[in-house]
């Protein structure tokens, strides 16, 4: 069965505190790992997709990596406007158009 | 572009009746999907749709049904509401595979 865990559940960071969230699946076939970002009463947002092991992703101070097991979003320099839940999710090779996701991580980052 | 819109934002049943969420999005994807999300359990597929006129099931349909007459909306129906259905629903739409999903609505059955 595919499964996705993020760690850790909850993370409190200072403003300025660099630190990275954890995404480690096990899927028969990865065809695509997404990270979205969620916050307080809305819906999911799309913030990468990354298909193969090595590939990277940056925008603005977030950058999502991937290898054969995991997949790390790094926050560089956090500001409290980062502060959201942060899904991973997967699609596998007998998805189809399906996506698995994790619980998520909620990130708090204090002023 | 208004995206994927939902309707209505929050209802309150009743244990025995039926409504209907209603999914819109304006991007032409042929993908569509409805997931409920409950704390601890994230995010659950409960029936999509490959294209108009096609529907299929998820993780969790029992309870659920579904309609895709037209290529830009996608309902989902509830019979019989139960307690066990009290959730936040989120609707979302794709052209490949990135999804991108509706502010949800906010059901309680009582």
């Amino acid at each position: 069965e595919d499964q996705v865990t993020q760690s850790p559940e909850a993370l409190r960071l200072q403003e300025g505190e660099s630190s990275s969230l954890n995404c480690s699946y096990t899927v028969s076939g990865l065809r695509g790992l997404f990270w979205y970002r969620q916050d307080p009463g809305k819906g999911p947002e799309f913030l990468f997709t990354l298909y193969s092991a090595g590939e990277e992703k940056e925008k603005e101070r977030l950058k999502a990596t991937l290898t054969k097991k995991e997949s790390f979003l790094h926050i560089t320099a956090p500001k409290p406007e980062d502060s959201a839940t942060y899904l991973c999710a997967v699609r596998t090779q007998g998805g189809s158009e399906k996506l698995v996701f994790g619980k998520g991580t909620k990130l708090t980052v204090n002023p | 572009n208004a995206g994927v819109t939902q309707t209505p934002k929050f209802r309150v049943l009743k244990t025995g009746q039926s409504m209907t969420l209603l999914c819109a999005q304006d991007m032409n994807h042929e993908y569509m999907y409805w997931y409920r999300q409950d704390p601890g359990m994230g995010l659950r597929l409960i029936h999509y749709s490959v294209g108009e006129g096609t529907t299929a099931k998820g993780e969790v349909p029992d309870g659920y049904n579904v309609s895709r007459l037209k290529k830009q909306n996608f309902l989902l129906g509830l019979e019989s509401a139960a307690p066990s259905q009290t959730s936040v629903y989120f609707c979302a739409s794709s052209y490949f595979y990135e999804q991108y999903f509706g502010p949800g609505t906010r059901l309680t059955v009582t």
